[in-house]
């Protein structure tokens, strides 16, 4: 029973291409996340979605778009796809904390791996 | 500009004696930090966490310290099992209000536990 999940698993396409990287959670989790690891293995985060509406944006391309259809789905748009944006895609999701000091622990998808040609 | 390091690329240790991996931050507004564990083809799996009004958090074989003065901390595996061997990913955030909290990870490093 998949906490966490996320399709495709593998994504190969050309450069300049427009692709989509769906993202499921059952946790019941309020807040959702995507997080790109590049070549040189760092985690870095790029959205963030609580109740459906964007709360973190980093420096992020807006070819970059992504799509919260309801708190338990954020989906990652990627237009005019570029090499650069081969890496390995993860969503994450964690509980509501309610205003009070951090103890989130965020849960991972098993990733998408993206390699454009 | 690297807020949360772990300047050890990989470890290689025998089964039975102690795991020691070590991370540094250098952002004194952390004050939640994790570690997170992935095999390959998979996505990272919360381990163990610990707090900034604290130094230590023990669960089972995995202890984790925090030294807020030095801003390290490091992850003890006690005894260490093959089965252990994976990326271990230090991450960290700071609360500063509001309940969304973004993680900082570091490059992690690879453990691996010979038997």
């Amino acid at each position: 029973d998949t906490a966490v999940s996320q399709t495709p698993k593998y994504l190969v396409t050309q450069m300049g291409n427009d692709k989509s990287i769906k993202c499921e959670q059952n946790l019941g989790h309020d807040t959702m996340y995507w997080y790109k690891q590049d070549s040189k293995k760092f985690l870095k985060i790029m959205f963030s979605y609580n109740n459906k509406e964007l709360i973190i944006n980093e420096t992020v391309p807006n070819r970059f778009s992504p799509k919260s259809p309801d708190k338990a789905h954020l989906n990652l748009h990627i237009n005019s796809l570029e090499l650069g944006d081969s890496a390995v895609y993860f969503c994450a999701s964690s509980p509501p904390s309610w205003g009070l000091p951090s103890t989130d622990t965020q849960y991972f998808g098993p990733g998408t791996r993206l390699t454009v040609l | 500009d690297q807020q949360v390091k772990q300047n050890s690329p990989s470890l290689s240790v025998q089964e039975g004696r102690i795991s020691i991996l070590n991370c540094d931050y250098t952002n004194s507004m952390f004050d939640y930090f994790l570690w997170y564990k992935k095999y390959p083809a998979e996505g990272p799996t919360f381990l163990i966490s610990i707090s900034s009004i604290k130094d230590k958090n023990e669960d089972g074989r995995f202890t984790v310290f925090l030294n807020k003065s030095a801003k390290h901390l490091s992850l003890h595996i006690v005894p260490s099992q093959p089965g252990d061997s994976a990326v271990y990913f230090c991450a960290a955030s700071s609360s500063g209000g509001g309940s969304n909290y973004k993680l900082t990870f570091g490059k992690g490093t690879l453990l691996t536990v010979n038997p």
